[in-house]
């Protein structure tokens, strides 16, 4: 267990809402990443961090705003979301400097209508 | 962007058998990582690996890092219920903080 939570686990909103997903870790990793994961495409970095307000985009970026102002949260943000967002939302923390294995949260499930 | 082949894409399998499955690459990576994910969760690491030829085993899972370093293999021996899932490998390239995601290989028991 790497002391990763996500909030909400659930969400349903409507296009063109604001939407904010929280990732909160409790053992002071300095990377931080978000992805998004969809049928067919597995899993696909949004944004990650690689400490206190440094962030950076990945693969699929766009429509997609991230913040990190404490080590232990990394939120997502859809400024206005949009029924191609839907999809899970998962938060994952690197292990440390020396290594790259990744660690995941139990996901957020968007579903935009 | 950087792609993993991962095969096959589903697998059905009777309990007892032994599973095989592989991802490829036509870049040169410097770790393998291999994960399990189960329906509404995240995905979990099942084995990393680090070095060239590399074999470890995790249980009846065993993992190797291919000598070419351009591919990884992951064997299940003796399947039972409880491996049905969704397999990932992922693959970090040089001194990217990134992972390259394989899309998966969907494991299913045969009733």
């Amino acid at each position: 267990d790497a002391g990763i939570t996500q909030s909400p686990r659930h969400k349903v909103t409507e296009t063109g809402t604001p939407v904010t997903l929280r990732c909160h870790q409790t053992e002071n990793h300095r990377y931080m990443y978000w992805y998004r994961q969809d049928p067919g495409h597995g899993l696909r970095l949004i944004h990650y961090s690689y400490g206190v307000k440094d962030t950076d985009k990945g693969e699929v970026s766009d429509g997609y705003s991230v913040s990190r102002s404490k080590t232990e949260d990394f939120l997502l943000t859809l400024e206005s979301a949009t029924s191609s967002q839907t999809s899970v939302y998962f938060c994952a923390i690197r292990a440390g400097y020396s290594s790259y294995e990744q660690y995941f949260g139990p996901g957020t499930r968007l579903t935009v209508t | 962007g950087q792609q993993l082949n991962q095969s096959p894409q589903s697998m059905f399998i009777q309990e007892g058998e032994d599973v095989s499955m592989n991802c490829t690459s036509s870049s040169i990576f410097n770790t393998w990582l291999w994960y399990k994910q189960e329906p509404g969760e995240g995905p979990v690491l099942l084995i990393a690996l680090y070095k060239a030829g590399e074999l470890t085993s995790n249980g009846r899972l065993t993992a190797q890092f291919g000598i070419t370093r351009k591919d990884s293999f992951l064997n299940i021996s003796a399947s039972i219920p409880s491996d049905v899932g969704i397999y990932f490998c992922a693959g970090q390239l040089g001194s990217n903080y990134q992972l390259i995601w394989g899309a998966g290989t969907k494991l299913i028991i045969k009733p």
